[in-house]
């Protein structure tokens, strides 16, 4: 069965370093979702991509958190430089309704657990 | 934000036993979904609910929609261990692809 795949599982960083996190969808999924979850709480969107268009970045601290789809395929969601508040999940979904499907269900990705220090 | 609230925030209960789950949220909705999460893992769809539907089964999930009273409630029965995890109710506010909001979760322990 498809899967979402994310890279790294994990990362240790020091504030003020950068980090880059990997997302490679289900192949044909046009809609790619990034989001953070916080320790204890449900996820929350930072951005949106349909294909390699931004459709919501609205949540995005965009001083700090970059993110794209170049290709409109895989994507990567940079945060320079890294706060200690930036510790959490940054989960990464894809879904798509040219699969059939009637409705946005989201596969999620395992994630990536960021500890900044 | 945090669109819905889930209640409880933690349950415990013996295997064989049913466990409710019950969501809230404050706009109006296209349809509601239910996720479960493993510990450090990711989502897991388990079953979406249209805003014009009242109830849904899918194996032992049986899931409710109340648009007036802007609620759900998820349903396991015959609980076992392995449901052990986090489950998570999510809102979209149209059809299509749009983004989720999630609430924060109740932590559903179930004891062998």
């Amino acid at each position: 069965e498809a899967e979402v795949a994310q890279s790294p599982r994990y990362k240790i960083t020091e504030k003020s370093q950068a980090v880059a996190f990997w997302c490679d969808p289900i192949s044909g999924h046009a809609t790619l979702y990034w989001y953070r979850q916080i320790l204890g709480q449900g996820p929350e969107l930072l951005v949106q991509f349909q294909d390699e268009s931004v459709v919501d970045d609205s949540q995005l601290p965009k001083d700090r958190f970059s993110a794209e789809r170049l290709k409109g395929v895989d994507s990567t969601l940079k945060i320079q430089p890294a706060e200690l508040g930036d510790s959490a999940m940054y989960l990464c979904a894809s879904s798509s309704l040219r699969a059939g499907l009637p409705h946005n269900e989201q596969f999620f990705g395992p994630g990536t657990r960021l500890t900044v220090l | 934000s945090q669109q819905g609230e889930e209640d409880p925030q933690a349950l415990s209960i013996q295997e064989g036993e049913n466990a409710t789950m019950n969501c809230s949220y404050k706009t109006s909705i296209n349809n509601l979904q239910w996720y479960r999460q493993n510990s450090g893992r990711g989502l897991v769809h388990l079953i979406l609910i249209r805003s014009n539907e009242r109830e849904k089964h899918s194996g032992r999930l049986r899931v409710t929609l109340d648009t007036s009273k802007k609620s759900s409630s998820l349903l396991i029965t015959a609980s076992r261990a392995a449901d052990t995890a986090s489950y998570f109710c999510a809102t979209a506010v149209n059809s299509g692809n749009t983004p989720l909001v999630f609430g924060k979760g109740t932590r559903l322990s179930v004891i062998a």
